[in-house]
């Protein structure tokens, strides 16, 4: 079993959609957790850090469920320009070394 | 300011060879660490450094080593290549210090391709 799992998608949705994926972990001492965006070819960005208490920067919710082991993401009004793969990462705080799972792939239509 | 810079940006070997992979993180920042994403995959942990010292290694062979240097650049070597280590490789630099929010930056990475 994959220590971060995610569906892989693709997500096809219209602009405006509200989508949400989901990540599962298995280590239960999972200390952190992240979300992060990855277009073609390029490099992952931060897209926000998940708090315990959940956490939203504008159109982005991000969610924390300790006890089922598993974070969300949505993403409200969606922009062609949210097209991208979204990596679920966890930091085991094993000296802050991260563990991604494969990532969802997003496609938004006009 | 400048991000992190990795060199060099595309890379073409055969297999025996051996690779060099280098890495500038962000002014300021004292670890870097070092990722391998092979096409379809989320990225893999492979060695973080901090001060110099290794502070963490993943899951791959003894062909796989890394150093930093008093600058904090880094540098990635692979011995003996595979066609499996075809991928991109990711450098991420942080500022080190203790806790569970030091957020990692990437740089563009090197793609390497084993022919």
């Amino acid at each position: 079993r994959k220590e971060v799992e995610q569906d892989p998608g693709p997500f096809n949705v219209p602009e405006g959609a509200t989508v949400a994926f989901n990540c599962t972990y298995s280590n239960s001492a999972s200390q952190s957790f992240f979300w992060y965006r990855q277009d073609c070819r390029k490099e992952p960005k931060l897209l926000m850090s998940v708090y315990s208490s959940g956490n939203e920067d504008g159109r982005f919710t991000a969610q924390l469920n300790r006890a089922s082991q598993y974070i969300s993401l949505l993403i409200r009004d969606s922009k062609l320009s949210d097209s991208a793969t979204y990596l679920c990462v966890v930091n085991n705080n094993a000296g802050n070394m991260l563990t991604f799972g494969g990532g969802t792939r997003l496609m938004v239509k006009p | 300011d400048a991000g992190v810079t990795q060199s060099p940006t595309h890379l073409i070997k055969t297999r025996g060879q051996h690779v060099t992979l280098r890495c500038s993180p962000i002014s300021g920042h004292k670890s870097v660490s070092w990722y391998q994403q092979v096409l379809g995959q989320g990225p893999q942990f492979i060695f973080q450094y901090y001060e110099k010292e290794e502070r963490g290694r993943g899951n791959f062979p003894d062909r796989f080593s890394a150093r930093q240097f008093p600058n904090y650049s880094s540098e990635l070597n692979v011995n003996a290549l595979l066609l499996g280590d075809s991928a991109l490789y990711l450098c991420a630099s942080s500022l080190g210090v203790s806790g569970r929010w030091d957020t990692q930056y990437f740089g563009p990475g090197t793609r390497l391709t084993v022919l």
